[in-house]
């Protein structure tokens, strides 16, 4: 299809083990995010790509959490050590650009659970 | 930065009835302001937006917002509701820069039969 894709759609992980989650955002879209949402909450940012770079981290919780965008396209989000509280369904989204005229097309997420 | 409140956590009215989401945001020049709908099992999808010009914005699905500058608003409404209309909705404001999004909470609507 030509919507945003992520995967895993579900992943259970023990404490203490190693995650990454995959976007494949719309063709042609050079602006890439990633939300958190947990439960019950609402979206909370964690990063952006215009292109590969990320000029703005500021939304990663902790150095556990680490992300990385290549050729312009696919976006893979690392947690490291999990933990119970990383448990929530993370979003990703891609734009045209990172203007804020742009309209943002959501993934169906990827729900995590930290056993 | 920005800011998005949405004070109501859960809203639940009738089929049938009108009504009506708060959103109230904060950010220092014009916004551009969204309307997001998630429904359950399903991913975050567009209702509306505004960038600039007329102030009263129609979206997808019958809904419709009204920007009030001077009361740092724009809130969501419609006129009938259907009970497909069941879902969360969140506000967003984007800064020109891009940078992050920032959503509100988000609204939690119910709709009795």
């Amino acid at each position: 299809g030509a919507g945003v894709s992520q995967s895993p759609s579900n992943k259970v992980t023990e404490k203490g083990k190693d995650v990454e989650l995959r976007c494949d955002p719309i063709s042609g879209h050079t602006a890439l995010y990633w939300y958190r949402q947990s439960l019950g909450q609402g979206l909370e940012f964690l990063i952006y790509f215009q292109g590969n770079s990320a000029p703005d981290k500021s939304g990663l919780p902790s150095d556990r959490f680490s992300a990385e965008r290549t050729g312009g396209s696919v976006s893979t989000l690392t947690i490291q050590r999990t933990q119970q509280e990383d448990s929530a369904v993370y979003l990703c989204a891609s734009s045209p650009g990172t203007s804020g005229l742009n309209e943002q097309f959501f993934g169906p997420g990827t729900r995590l659970t930290v056993l | 930065a920005q800011s998005v409140t949405q004070p109501d956590i859960h809203i639940t009215v009738s089929e049938g009835a009108s009504l009506e989401l708060r959103c109230n945001y904060s950010y220092g020049a014009t916004p551009y302001l969204f309307w997001y709908v998630q429904s359950p099992g399903q991913g975050l999808q567009l209702l509306l937006k505004y960038f600039s010009g007329d102030t009263l914005v129609q979206g997808i699905k019958g809904f419709e917002a009204e920007f009030k500058r001077s009361q740092s608003s724009f809130n969501l409404r419609k006129p009938s509701v259907h009970w497909s209309d069941a879902a969360e909705y969140f506000c967003a404001v984007g800064a020109p820069l891009g940078q992050n999004f920032v959503f509100g909470p988000g609204t939690r609507l119910s709709v009795l039969p």
